[in-house]
């Protein structure tokens, strides 16, 4: 199946800092790509949708300023999370769509955020 | 709103065994269904895609079936082996483009 590459998969850093966390798809375009945010024990919460080339769309209860979502090229899409705090602790995985054939829906390795 | 509901939240069987894991969906307007596996502190590996004119779909001692009208798909693992220990979830795909997730059934298989 088609590779979807996210990085970096830990990340410490201290409170009130950025993190960016990059999301790739290898071996194929993908016009849209989707983050979200896993707690221990549960299913995943879609965060937003990014679209390439044009603003993400976040779901409700999401705050856009606080987790800024770029997605420049058809093959990179980036997740900022802004001025952390210990409460944005938490896994994120994004997800890549492939659109040429199947629409199959692909996912990162996941990175793991740690907000001291 | 699409509700994914996966049955049971836990299964634990001894190796070699072959089981049956459960998803539900409430409204059959749907594009696709997808079977995921979820290793802990991983992401998620697509196992099995089934369109919506599929009835089902086969990958090794996998197969997974979808009855659209009943809102219904199983995941059969034949064999089981310690190695498929995992977070098994489905996803569907609706025809509006958006993706539902079940809560996903966490399975261990004993040696």
């Amino acid at each position: 199946g088609a590779v979807v590459s996210q990085h970096p998969s830990w990340v410490i850093c201290k409170s009130g800092t950025s993190v960016k966390i990059e999301c790739r798809s290898l071996d194929f375009q993908a016009t849209t790509m989707f983050w979200y945010r896993q707690f221990p024990k549960q299913s995943l919460m879609l965060m937003a949708t990014s679209n390439e080339g044009s603003k993400a769309t976040y779901e409700q209860g999401v705050e856009k300023d606080k987790f800024l979502i770029n997605h420049a090229s058809l093959t990179l899409s980036t997740l900022t999370v802004t001025s952390a705090h210990p409460e944005d602790s938490s896994f994120y995985i994004c997800s890549a769509r492939e659109v040429e054939n199947t629409g199959e829906l692909f996912f990162g390795e996941g990175s793991r955020l740690t907000v001291l | 709103k699409q509700e994914v509901t996966q049955i049971p939240a836990a299964l634990s069987v001894p190796e070699g065994e072959n089981l049956v894991l459960n998803c539900s969906f409430t409204d059959s307007a749907i594009y696709n269904l997808q079977w995921f596996r979820q290793d802990p502190g991983k992401g998620l590996t697509s196992l099995l895609l089934i369109q919506s004119s599929q009835r089902e779909q086969t990958s090794g001692r996998l197969n997974a079936s979808l009855d659209k009208s009943s809102g219904r798909s199983t995941l059969y693992i034949a064999a089981s082996q310690p190695g498929d220990s995992a977070t098994y979830l489905c996803a569907v795909r609706t025809v509006g483009n958006q993706f539902y997730f079940g809560t996903g059934t966490s399975l261990t298989v004993i040696p």
